[in-house]
């Protein structure tokens, strides 16, 4: 199985400041055939569900914020959340759709 | 909108099944893969196992083969989740998620529905 690894495991920034949340796969997660990530990041408050922010490592979804950004590839990735909101405080996961069984990372916690 | 809605918390014993229901609308429900996937107290999320568009195929992640099995109704637009021979380590919300594209990532959730396992 692929692991995935966030570094760190929590964090506390000011607002109106930049975050970085790293993730690491134990394999590459990079399909030399379309050469294309599968990796996404999801942000999950207390008592719902995971929201779905960034798929395909960079590419953000219709409605998520612009100060969201995902970059990477192969194996080391980031998602930057830079002026940060009051409403950013989240658990954050990345998660590999490269080879089944798909898996998360531990959680990131963001405290603003 | 896309909405896909639970049912509600259970309580079951160590050794007991369950069902859990996940009702979707607002998307052409028999056109896309669905996932369940777990997530226990405090703790991080578990994918459990896929579901084909036709109902036919299914694909469990090996930790669950054998207790677990996924159906779906394409006439009522829900997707069930069975787990039998419960244990308290099945103690967790479980969620329900659409796959947008058949790629294996999740772009709607449902609420989740709690399930404890205690004797």
């Amino acid at each position: 199985d692929i692991v995935m690894t966030q570094s760190p495991d929590s964090l506390t920034v000011s607002l109106g400041e930049r975050a970085t949340i790293n993730c690491k796969s134990s394999q590459s997660i990079l399909y030399s055939s379309d050469n294309k990530n599968y990796l996404a990041w999801y942000k999950q408050k207390p008592g719902q569900p995971p929201k779905l922010l960034v798929s395909w490592a960079s590419i953000r979804e219709s409605g998520v914020p612009d100060r969201f950004s995902g970059s990477g590839s192969g194996s080391d990735f980031t998602l930057t959340i830079s002026s940060l909101q009051a409403e950013d405080s989240a658990v954050y996961y990345c998660q590999q759709y490269y080879a089944s069984p798909y898996t998360f990372g531990q959680g990131t916690s963001l405290e603003i | 909108q896309v909405q896909l809605v639970q049912s509600g918390a259970e309580v079951k014993k160590p050794g007991a099944s369950v069902r859990l229901s996940c009702k979707a609308s607002g998307f052409t429900f028999r056109n896309y893969y669905m996932h369940w996937v777990r997530q226990a107290p405090g703790q991080g999320l578990e994918w459990m196992g896929i579901i084909y568009p036709s109902g036919e195929t299914t694909s469990y992640a090996r930790k669950f083969q054998g207790r677990v099995t996924m159906t779906r109704d394409t006439a009522t637009s829900t997707v069930y989740l069975q787990l039998t021979r419960l244990r308290a380590e099945d103690t967790a919300v479980y969620f329900c998620a659409r796959d947008p594209s058949g790629e294996d990532y999740f772009d709607h959730w449902g609420q989740g529905t709690l399930l404890t396992v205690s004797s």
